[in-house]
């Protein structure tokens, strides 16, 4: 069935360092969101891809969506404490269905 | 506040009991979904609205399970003869048709003993 892939599970790294998690489905996605979720809250909609391709910014975050639209991949540059959280990624495999999230990635920072 | 509100946000009941969940999206979303989560999970998809129409349910629903959205507005969640394994947090989101976008609820987490 249709399932999106979503690693690593945890992240561990020192404040300062960079971040990458990434997400992967075995069949073409229509789009691709990416959400947050901290400790104790619910998922917070961050971004949504939906071109072949696609690179999108948010000041530290980089979010890229493959070629193929299997593939994408959130990239913080020089983590800080409010990063902590869970990020999912949320597929959808046309514009009428629902999405289907990844397991996440655990983000934590030591200071 | 106009963002999706859920209630109650707590709910412990023995098993065997049947519990419902209300969820009050974003006025002007026409679409409403229904995800449950684990610890250590992402959101699973249970079930969706666009207006007062139950489009999809996952095959994950038991026949426990039944939401509804009787004028398009907010939406109930019952889950009847309630198992343990049936301990989650319940999420509630919405969105406008044609946007992908949700917004989610604070959710409603389930214990049942």
């Amino acid at each position: 069935g249709q399932q999106v892939m979503q690693i690593p599970q945890y992240q561990h790294v020192q404040e300062g360092e960079d971040f990458t998690t990434y997400c992967n489905s075995s069949t073409t996605l229509s789009n691709i969101q990416w959400y947050k979720q901290r400790p104790g809250g619910h998922p917070v909609f961050l971004i949504q891809l939906v071109k072949s391709g696609e690179v999108k910014k948010q000041k530290r975050l980089t979010f890229q969506f493959g070629e193929a639209k299997k593939n994408s991949s959130l990239h913080i540059t020089a983590t800080q404490t409010t990063d902590v959280g869970t990020y999912f990624c949320a597929g959808s495999y046309s514009s009428a269905s629902k999405i289907i999230f990844g397991s996440g990635t655990r983000l934590s920072i030591r200071p | 506040d106009t963002g999706v509100s859920q209630n109650p946000r707590h709910k412990i009941t023995k098993r065997g009991q049947n519990v419902t969940f209300r969820c009050d999206p974003i006025s002007e979303h026409n679409r409403l979904y229904w995800y449950r989560q684990t610890l250590g999970q992402g959101p699973e998809f249970l079930t969706y609205f666009q207006n007062e129409a139950q489009l999809e349910k996952s095959r994950l629903l038991s026949d426990r399970f039944s939401a509804e959205r009787p004028k398009g507005s907010f939406s109930t969640l019952e889950i009847q003869r309630t198992e343990q394994g049936d301990s989650a947090m319940y999420l509630c989101a919405s969105s406008f048709a044609g946007q992908e976008t949700q917004y989610f609820g604070p959710g409603t987490r389930l214990l049942v003993l």
